[in-house]
């Protein structure tokens, strides 16, 4: 168990709908990653968060937009979704030594 | 721009058959070479950190080593249960997040 908690474990939704992804970190990890993961493009860094700010943003669409609360749990929201948008979503979050620990994931399926 | 490449894509190996599993990489300012293991439909799971060429680093039947340009992730008398996807990451010094390669999958057989 890495400590960080992710829901939903899956969410099957349709196409044009919109979905919010959860995350709550390890306890006193500060940072929150998001990552997807497709058959065909391995895992993909999308955005990172550190104490409530934007610290880095990777190959993300216009479409996702993500945030991370005061407590420093973390949400992404996915809209105006496509097929192709279906996926594996993890989060990790990481200590000061660098690594990082991922949740279990949740996995999607737009229809 | 960084690049991770892995491989093989997929390794069949005979339980107790000793091998390798390669992680070629191009980065500007290494901060630092990750390995992971990743279960199917789990998240990845932390195995080793490598900082500088010439490091090793060792977890039961694992043993990872980093040079210049690649990592070498050995596993010696592998079990069944080593069975996973084994990922590399590298983590550059202008940035926290990792760039993963795309993954070896091994397969190991009774």
């Amino acid at each position: 168990d890495s400590g960080v908690t992710q829901t939903p474990k899956h969410l099957i939704t349709a196409t044009g709908q919109r979905v919010t992804l959860r995350c709550s970190p390890r306890s006193g990890d500060l940072s929150v990653y998001w990552y997807q993961q497709s058959l065909d493009q391995g895992l993909q860094f999308l955005i990172q968060y550190y104490n409530g700010e934007e610290r880095a943003k990777g190959n993300i669409l216009e479409r996702f937009s993500a945030q991370q609360f005061p407590d420093l749990h973390s949400e992404l929201n996915l809209s105006s979704l496509e097929l192709g948008d279906s996926a594996l979503y993890f989060c990790a979050s990481s200590s000061d030594t660098g690594e990082l620990f991922f949740g279990e994931g949740s996995r999607l399926t737009v229809l | 721009e960084d690049q991770v490449t892995q491989s093989p894509e997929a390794l069949r190996l005979q339980e107790g058959e000793s091998s390798s599993l390669n992680c070629s990489y191009t980065v500007s300012g290494l901060r630092g070479l990750f390995w992971y293991r990743q279960d199917p439909g789990k998240g990845p799971e932390f195995l080793f950190t490598l900082y500088s060429a010439g490091e090793e680093k060792e977890k039961e039947r694992l043993k990872a080593t980093l040079t210049k340009k690649e990592s070498f992730l050995h596993i010696t008398a592998p079990k069944p249960e080593d069975s996973a996807t084994y990922l590399c990451a590298v983590g550059i010094n202008a940035g926290n997040m990792l760039t993963f390669g795309g993954g070896t999958r091994l397969m190991v057989k009774p």
